[in-house]
């Protein structure tokens, strides 16, 4: 199974800032790499897919970048309503396997 | 806009089988892969597996020898069974739809959730 490894497991930020997500692959991946934005009893919900498209009607503060092992899930200035979990997710190979989460917390 | 819904048991007994079905609304389950997720409470995203239309199927392989999935095309369902159960599998289960581009797949959109309690 291809690992998948999120840093940091959460961070503290503030409304505003600037918040960056890492995401490694135990292999390369290409960019089968997907994002997804989890609030507390909801379903999660898909932001970015192959690494770096938006998805339709996700705020344009969201954006991904990389390939083959690392990628980068960024949002350029931290809303209200981003708190959340937010988990990576590859689609290079079955079984399909997510990161374990990166929590973003309010400062 | 597509939506799905989860239904089945809250409450399974240890040995047993689970089963959830997934109704789908909004669309046809024509021609897409679904798929199943389940989340144990505080805990990260696990993928169970995946069904085609075609009743093609693909499981995770630590979970393959208890999974059976099944799609019934012409209620737009699909369905999970998870047999000799234990605590472990206590989850939220979600099903979701596999979208497809570009040889690139990924989930969207999910179902609610159900909570799936395994307990005598």
């Amino acid at each position: 199974d291809i690992q998948m490894t999120q840093s940091p497991s959460s961070l503290s930020a503030s409304v505003g800032d600037r918040v960056t997500i890492t995401c490694r692959a135990s292999q390369s991946i290409s960019s089968y790499l997907n994002w997804y934005q989890q609030k507390p009893g909801k379903a999660p919900n898909l932001l970015i897919y192959a690494a770096s498209s938006l998805q339709s009607g996700v705020p344009s503060r969201f954006s991904g970048s990389g390939s083959g092992t690392d990628f980068t899930l960024t949002i350029s200035s931290l809303q209200p309503e981003d708190f959340a979990t937010y988990y990576c997710q590859q689609s290079y190979s079955t079984p399909w396997t997510f990161g374990q989460g990166t929590e973003v917390e309010i400062k | 806009q597509v939506q799905l819904q989860e239904s089945g048991p809250g409450l399974v007994k240890p040995s047993e089988t689970l089963s959830l079905t997934c109704t789908v609304s909004g669309d046809s389950i024509d021609g897409y892969y679904w798929s199943w997720i389940r989340q144990p409470a505080g805990k990260g995203l696990e993928w169970i597996g995946r069904i085609y239309t075609s009743g093609s199927t693909n499981y995770k392989p630590s979970l393959k020898s208890r999974v059976t999935m099944s799609v019934d095309t012409s209620k737009n369902q699909f369905s999970l069974k998870l047999n000799s159960v234990t605590a472990a599998d206590t989850a939220v289960y979600f099903c979701v739809r596999v979208r497809s581009g570009s040889s690139y797949d990924w989930f969207d959109p999910w179902g609610q959730g159900t909570l799936v309690t395994v307990s005598s």
